[in-house]
């Protein structure tokens, strides 16, 4: 059960666009369309912005996508706004009905 | 309105127990798979456990195998974990989620303010 890879930080000026990483194996994040993205303020619980890889759960801008390569997933924000700024998680069903989070990647915005 | 409130949180001396309970409501209950997610103070999320929408099936990390168990009681709309054998590095904020399916899956649509378990002698 080993975390899938995460940048440990990423960063853009407001308006830009930036890419978060999530790299696994084929056993986790290639192996299934189960991925899901998390965005967490400090002090705050985790919010679900991105599921199936690539689906919006109502109410999460669609500034937020994801995409899928391989073994490496993507989280996408378009327009970066100053709450944005947050630690974003990956997540990915691994298989044998085992649940594995990225280590996480903190989002400052410029 | 879908509302998960954490309670059983505390400070316990290694090998000791503590049960944690998660309350419901807004949703039914029994239609969905719920789940454990913790962490660790200053660290990132780590899935613990899950159970299915009928409580017939749960699942576990490796790393909780054989000291935690996850059950949920329908009449009363209650997740529990119950937590045996405790080591220092078990020391986290413990959320509660709720899945968005019946099935084990990674997307937790709600999410509880957690409640913080602490393991030092």
């Amino acid at each position: 059960q080993s975390a899938l890879t995460q940048p440990p930080s990423a960063s853009g000026s407001p308006g830009q666009s930036v890419t978060i990483s999530c790299t696994g194996t084929s056993s986790d994040v290639g192996g299934y369309n189960s991925v899901s993205w998390y965005e967490q303020h400090p002090g705050k619980a985790p919010k679900l912005m991105i599921y199936d890889v690539s689906k919006r759960p109502s109410g999460v801008p669609d500034r937020f996508s994801g995409s899928k390569s391989g073994n490496t997933a993507s989280l996408t924000v378009s327009g970066l706004q100053a709450e944005d700024e947050a630690d974003y998680y990956c997540s990915s069903y691994a298989g044998s009905n085992i649940l594995v989070f990225g280590g996480g990647t903190k989002l400052t915005v410029l | 309105e879908v509302h998960l409130l954490e309670s059983g949180g505390g400070v316990v001396q290694p090998g000791g127990s503590l049960r944690l309970s998660c309350a419901a409501s807004g949703f039914t209950f029994s239609s969905y798979a719920m789940s454990w997610v913790r962490q660790a103070p200053g660290k990132g999320l780590e899935w613990v456990s899950s159970i299915s929408d009928s409580g017939g099936s749960t699942y576990n990390a490796d790393s909780v195998k054989g000291r935690f168990t996850i059950s949920r009681d329908e009449s009363k709309n209650t997740l529990y974990l119950q937590l045996n054998s405790l080591r220092a590095e078990d020391t986290a904020v413990y959320y509660c989620a709720k899945g968005s399916r019946q099935w084990l899956a990674p997307d937790f649509d709600y999410w509880g303010q957690g409640t913080l378990v602490t393991v030092s002698s």
